[in-house]
């Protein structure tokens, strides 16, 4: 069964960066057949797709166009996770932090989530 | 706000069945795969896969469709536990990212 297992940082300043790791148990982060996503949700912009990793023989990042200059996800295979790094934060990225995993199964679709993380931007 | 556009809520009695829509531009719907989630408090769930698609374990009371640059999604037979925020997504090829619909509250009267 495959779980997926957020951290957990709360609060962070405006202009600092968010960091997030999503632990995978039952799955490989550098498997073939799946992509690593985050989705983020808030009242004011809804749901929104972030980004993903994920492994074709190398790796590749996609980015959402609105935080793509701010934005790095990295897969750590030592660990089997993934991270999130947002840079210059303000309080717009106050959001409920989701980590997912789409695979070929399902053609993309979001299978797995995490259980969600809520971080605050705030000084 | 959302690339897709669902209706803030919707309600049923038990055992009735209420539809969503989703609609969307050529962009997402009418050239991809639409997908269902469901918010109820613990993790999101996938409903519906490849449009009309339902993983292993989503009761058949679910189901999905599309028509051009609509989708919808229909609960028959509505129960208590059907209660949550309903929500649309889709691959947008002109911003190269997953789309979400603004979310549809079911109520069960």
């Amino acid at each position: 069964q495959v779980q997926l297992q957020q951290s957990s940082p709360g609060l962070v300043k405006p202009s600092q960066t968010l960091s997030l790791t999503c632990a995978i148990s039952g799955d490989s982060v550098s498997s073939n057949s799946a992509a690593w996503n985050w989705i983020r949700q808030s009242p004011s912009r809804g749901l929104e797709w972030l980004g993903r990793t994920y492994y074709r023989s190398k790796w590749y990042n996609d980015y959402a166009v609105s935080v793509k200059s701010r934005i790095t996800i990295n897969p750590d295979t030592s660990k089997n996770q993934f991270s999130l790094q947002l840079n210059s934060v303000t309080p717009e990225d106050t959001a409920v932090y989701y980590c997912a995993r789409d695979s070929h199964g399902y053609n993309k679709a979001f299978d797995i989530w995490g259980q969600g993380t809520m971080v605050t931007v705030s000084s | 706000q959302s690339v897709l556009t669902q209706p803030p809520s919707a309600s049923g009695t038990p055992g009735q069945r209420v539809t969503i829509s989703c609609s969307g531009s050529k962009s997402n719907i009418w050239s991809n795969y639409v997908y269902w989630y469901q918010f109820s408090g613990t993790a999101p769930k996938l409903l519906i896969y490849s449009t009309n698609q339902r993983p292993s374990g989503v009761p058949d009371r679910f189901s999905g469709s599309k028509s051009g640059t609509s989708a919808s999604l229909a609960i028959s037979g509505l129960r208590s536990e059907d209660e949550a925020d309903y929500y649309c997504a889709a691959w947008d090829d002109s911003l190269s990212g997953m789309v979400f619909g603004g979310g549809t509250k079911v109520t069960v009267l």
